[in-house]
């Protein structure tokens, strides 16, 4: 079965320090892959898909299919990055997701 | 534009009890996801609709879970009778095309007592 793997439930950095968050994926041939932010009392938004490669918010995240991971990074947290990240990938059939668990990150001041 | 809505956005009920979620999709959006986050545990998908009509409900706990979309537009899902195992937050997104963008309603969160 295909599976999404957040290993940390919680992250918890200072302001301005780098930041990643860890999505590892089982390999199943070409996959997409995407990071879902939920800010404090708003909806999941998506943030990220690797075939966009593009920064939102200061945040990258590369596909390396060798290790099987799609980690988010951003050399410089701020304070409003404080959300839980999800990582998906969407099934081939109808596009459904498949969660990682989430991982809370803390970006104290 | 809008955005999905969700209603209600709480609701505590006993067990035994029927409760009916109620999903509107952005306009002209043919997918609808249901998923679920149960406490401590990951989103899991329960079914889409392609408009009227569901694709994929194998995500469906069992079977006190129905959902309809009658017309394509808003969907509803409905827990009947209720169990406690059921708390959790359960999310409606919806996508124009299959392989787009899914948006995400603000949930309702659900409590069985």
């Amino acid at each position: 079965a295909q599976r999404v793997t957040q290993p940390e439930k919680l992250l918890s950095v200072f302001k301005g320090a780098p930041v990643e968050l860890k999505c590892n994926y089982s390999y199943s041939g070409s996959p997409e892959l995407f990071w879902y932010v939920q800010y404090s009392r708003q909806r999941l938004q998506l943030l990220l898909r690797h075939i966009s490669r593009e920064s939102i918010k200061g945040f990258t995240a590369d596909l390396n299919k060798g290790e099987t991971s799609f980690h988010l990074k951003k050399p410089f947290a701020q304070e409003e990055d404080s959300a839980m990240y999800y990582c998906a990938r969407p099934m081939d059939s109808n596009y459904q997701l498949i969660w990682g668990a989430g991982t809370k990150l803390i970006i104290k001041p | 534009e809008a955005g999905v809505t969700q209603f209600p956005s709480h609701s505590v009920i006993e067990k035994g009890q029927t409760v009916t979620l109620r999903c509107d999709p952005i306009s002209g959006h043919d997918n609808l996801y249901w998923y679920r986050r149960v406490m401590g545990k990951e989103i899991k998908f329960l079914l889409h609709f392609v408009k009227e009509s569901k694709q994929d409900e194998s995500g469906m706990p069992n079977n006190r879970f129905l959902a309809e979309r009658t017309g394509g537009t808003y969907s509803t899902l409905k827990v009947q009778p209720a169990e406690l195992e059921d708390s959790g937050v359960y999310f409606c997104a919806s996508s124009q095309d299959l392989r787009q963008t899914q948006y995400f309603g603000p949930g309702t969160r659900l409590l069985v007592l």
